[in-house]
């Protein structure tokens, strides 16, 4: 069964730490994101990587980075972490950039508060 | 105005109804059309995928897309309790843009 893991289910931090959420899938899939979900927002794109190295801002990139050094893994940055970054966090990944009837294939999520 | 309108919910219904889940967008351009469902605690999975216009028919689950109207809709025949869950729908022409999310629950 295909997979996309994300390291944390829950995590707590503190305002101003430096927070790290790790992707990893097994797909082999060249195209990776991370989402946060917040409710009636529902789900907004703050980055994506079509390959290895390469990153792409999505809709709300401020105060995130990411880093993908090896295919398989993708891992999102709050650079200083702050209340308002208190969301669920999903990983996600996809053969091809569009929709095309592969679609996305999601990670568990990370539910993220910063206190 | 959003480029995918959803109502979120929530939605509670009779176990054996019929569910009816709507979105609204506002590009044309879109092509491809998803049903996710989430359960509580998960990420979304892919339920259904339609190609342009017209149905698709999966088991209890039916997809409709009218691009005249930019709307689309997902149907639930004989609902579960086990299809309790948030279903969102999401469309796309390079990258996904995704609804809300409507809330359901299905009650035995």
């Amino acid at each position: 069964d295909v997979k996309v893991t994300q390291s944390s289910r829950y995590l707590v931090k503190r305002t101003g730490e430096k927070v790290f959420l790790e992707c990893v899938q097994d797909m082999d899939h060249e195209n990776m994101f991370w989402y946060r979900q917040d409710p009636g927002l529902g789900l907004r794109l703050i980055y994506f990587s079509y390959d290895v190295k390469m990153k792409e801002k999505g809709d709300i990139p401020e105060g995130y980075s990411v880093s993908r050094e090896k295919k398989e893994r993708f891992s999102l940055i709050l650079e200083s972490a702050s209340t308002n970054q208190t969301s669920m966090y999903l990983c996600a990944s996809s053969l091809i950039t569009g929709g095309e009837g592969y679609g996305y294939t999601f990670g568990s999520g990370t539910r993220l508060t910063v206190v | 105005q959003k480029e995918v309108e959803q109502d979120p919910g929530p939605l509670s219904v009779p176990e054996g109804a019929i569910v009816s889940l709507n979105c609204t967008y506002s590009n044309s351009a879109f092509q491809y059309f998803m049903w996710y469902r989430q359960y509580s605690r998960k990420g979304p999975e892919l339920l259904m995928y339609t190609y342009s216009s017209g149905n698709k028919e999966d088991g209890r689950f039916t997809a409709q897309v009218d691009k005249s109207s930019k709307y689309i809709s997902l149907f639930i025949r004989d609902s579960q309790p086990s299809d309790s869950a948030t279903y969102l729908c999401a469309m796309s022409i390079n990258d996904m843009r995704f609804g809300a999310g409507t809330r359901l629950t299905v009650k035995p």
